[in-house]
């Protein structure tokens, strides 16, 4: 089993591009979220997902963009990279939310110039 | 607004000390997650507790639900113990985890 897999590792963009990071569970978790973490702000969510076809805003959505299609994958659009959005991303899974053990992805750096 | 504090912010520590790090929250929970980063690596879930106590190696986790209190402790620590440990909290059964800003531990040899 691969658990979370997460990519790219590493992204660097330009001002105004966009692209999609991709998370990927073979565990058949409900739950997949999506966090941004920044120096002295610890995990902020930016959006989540209780099953497929369902999802919701977390802390810090604006200018991100998530879909559901299916149990296994919940990628996250940059819809026009900003030099705010520089950051690690990480996506974490759990059978339900917080009551059951979260698995996290192993991140994705992400420069914006 | 719901918030976790832990505390210390950074601790230094010598090899074979034993660490106590404290998160706080403001309101009931349902469960407590302690998680650990190494540098430059991902995160791993360490714990999860709800009550009580929690043991796995050096590593002890308690809880005190009425005080709204938990602390991670590290018994013998080691150089490879050095990371940020995060305290997360769930305040219902399927709303998101709420993260403390983290727990800087440098062991030294």
């Amino acid at each position: 089993n691969a658990g979370v897999t997460q990519t790219p590792k590493f992204q660097v963009l330009k001002t105004g591009q966009s692209m999609t990071l991709q998370c990927a569970q073979d565990m058949n978790h409900e739950y997949m979220s999506w966090y941004r973490q920044d120096p002295g702000m610890g995990l902020r969510l930016i959006h989540y997902s209780v099953g497929a076809g369902i999802t919701d805003q977390g802390e810090v959505p604006n200018g991100y963009n998530v879909s559901r299609s299916t149990t296994e994958d919940f990628p996250l659009r940059l819809l026009s990279a900003a030099p705010s959005q520089t950051s690690v991303y990480f996506c974490a899974t759990s059978r339900f939310s917080g009551t059951y053990g979260y698995t996290f992805g192993s991140g994705t750096r992400l420069t914006v110039v | 607004k719901n918030e976790v504090e832990q505390s210390p912010q950074n601790l230094t520590a010598q090899e074979g000390e034993f660490i106590t790090i404290n998160c706080s929250y403001s309101v009931g929970i349902s469960a407590l997650h302690w998680l650990q980063q190494h540098p430059g690596g991902g995160i791993v879930s360490l714990f999860m507790l709800s009550s009580g106590k929690k043991k796995h190696g050096r590593l002890i986790a308690t809880i005190n639900i009425q005080e709204k209190h938990s602390s991670l402790h590290i018994t013998a620590s080691h150089p490879r113990d050095s990371a940020v440990y995060i305290c997360a909290v769930a305040y219902s059964g399927n709303t998101p985890l709420v993260f403390g800003k983290g727990t800087r531990l440098s062991v030294i040899a």
